[in-house]
């Protein structure tokens, strides 16, 4: 069974703090790992594609770390802001198979 | 300009029934997909079209079948609708040449209950 882990499940942060979550995957035949932002009542809205074992990527505050060897991903977000209060998602492509597991999200709260 | 777009965003009906969710992308995108959102939160695929053709078909009841009129349509029929389809529904595409790493875009979501 393919399990993609998120943690924490949810947190609560105030403005201005900075904060990461973890995503774990398994980490044989890796090929993919996406990142999703989801706000309530819209639609996930993607965030980055990373492929390759050490990939950063970057998106204004957002960032994200990738370790395809011991499979987990981080997402950091700098100087949190109301806005970014959304649920979190990742999700893992094993093989070349156009298939996104996805997990439960980590859902992120920041209060003025 | 709406990018994925679904009809209907609310679907009621009764157990027994058969109904249609429709999906349309104007990206030019080569790959739509039917995903579920499960009573915990759990994003499934259940179907994947590539140029009208279907290349991931998960372990979903045959009631459901994906329809591809075109590249730019998915649609999903649902026959003899059961409680335990209730969930919502989202369409998604991508572009997709062969190396499947393209970001997926999402619709907004169909939320089927079934009475």
């Amino acid at each position: 069974i393919l399990n993609v882990e998120q943690s924490p499940q949810s947190l609560h942060v105030q403005e201005g703090d900075s904060t990461n979550f973890t995503c774990s995957f398994p980490s044989s035949n890796f090929y993919a790992l996406h990142w999703y932002r989801w706000e309530t009542a819209k639609s996930p809205e993607a965030l980055f594609v990373m492929t390759l074992n050490g990939d950063e990527k970057k998106k204004g505050r957002i960032s994200a770390t990738l370790n395809t060897k011991e499979g987990y991903s981080y997402l950091y977000i700098k100087g949190s802001q109301p806005e970014d209060s959304a649920t979190y998602l990742c999700a893992f492509m094993r093989g070349a198979t156009n298939k996104l597991i996805f997990g439960t999200g980590t859902l992120l709260a920041v209060q003025p | 300009d709406t990018a994925v777009s679904q009809t209907p965003k609310y679907l009621v009906t009764q157990m027994g029934n058969d109904k249609s969710i429709k999906c349309e992308q104007n990206l030019g995108h080569d790959t739509m997909y039917w995903y579920k959102q499960d009573s915990k939160k759990f994003l499934k695929i259940m179907f994947s079209y590539n140029n009208k053709e279907l290349i991931i078909n998960e372990t979903v009841p045959n009631r459901f079948s994906p329809k591809s009129p075109d590249k730019a349509h998915l649609n999903l029929h649902i026959n003899s609708l059961e409680l335990g389809d209730s969930a919502v529904y989202f369409c998604a595409s991508s572009q997709e040449g062969t190396q499947w790493t393209d970001t997926q875009y999402f619709g907004p979501g169909t939320r089927l209950t079934v009475l």
